[in-house]
């Protein structure tokens, strides 16, 4: 079984702190995406990664950096917390195939982040 | 625009098949159908899914209509754990990053 796991399920951190969200897959996945949600907005994409060290920025980038130094981990990095990143954060995992099949998607089980 | 409708809600027995409907009337050749699901509070979950022909796999079967306008989901012995939302997604081949973009999809309740 794919297994995509996120370092927290719930954290509560201050305005201005910097904050790390990991994420590690196990299954040799080229492509690694962190997405938020947020009710009635739906799964909104801050980034994608489609090989190591390369990023692409998605809908909402702001406020929002990436790292991916090892094929299995993706770091989502708030360089400022802001209440208004308080949100589910999810990250998910696909292979490339051609064909364009990297929308099966497997996704972690969330962070929820309070910025207070 | 949305690109796929679903009823915002039904129910179902436990034990019974769970038929979800799906429509995709604007779908355009080179599209995939994928469903998924989130349990509250938890990460979405892929199920399945299929360009035009129908897809069985160990969680459920997909079953695409030859004009490829709509689509059904089947859980076919449905049981409470398979409360959820189901969201009906199409997104075509060679996407630039692979965005997921979920509707409102349809709440499965199973009843005891």
């Amino acid at each position: 079984d794919v297994k995509v796991t996120q370092s927290s399920r719930y954290l509560v951190k201050r305005t201005g702190e910097k904050v790390f969200l990991e994420c590690v897959q196990d299954m040799d996945h080229e492509n690694m995406f962190w997405y938020r949600q947020d009710p009635g907005l739906g799964l909104r994409l801050i980034y994608f990664s489609y090989d190591v060290k390369m990023k692409e920025k998605g809908d909402i980038p702001e406020g929002y950096s990436v790292s991916r130094e090892k094929k299995e981990r993706f770091s989502l990095i708030l360089e400022s917390a802001s209440t208004n990143q308080t949100s589910m954060y999810l990250c998910a995992s696909s292979l490339e195939v051609a064909g364009g099949t990297g929308y099966e998607q497997y996704f972690g089980p969330g962070t929820r982040l309070t910025v207070t | 625009d949305a690109k796929t409708t679903q009823p915002p809600s039904m129910d179902c027995a436990e034990g019974r098949a769970a038929n979800l409907p799906c429509n995709h009337s604007t779908i355009s050749g080179n599209e995939y159908v994928y469903w998924y699901r989130q349990i509250h509070s938890q990460g979405p979950q892929y199920i399945i899914h299929g360009l035009k022909n129908n897809e069985t796999n160990e969680m459920a079967s997909l079953i695409i209509t030859e004009d490829r306008k709509s689509s059904t989901l089947i859980l076919p012995h449905a049981t409470l754990r398979d409360t959820a939302v189901y969201y009906c997604i199409v997104e075509g081949s060679g996407g630039s990053n692979y965005k997921l973009t979920f509707g409102k999809g349809t709440l499965l309740t199973v009843n005891p």
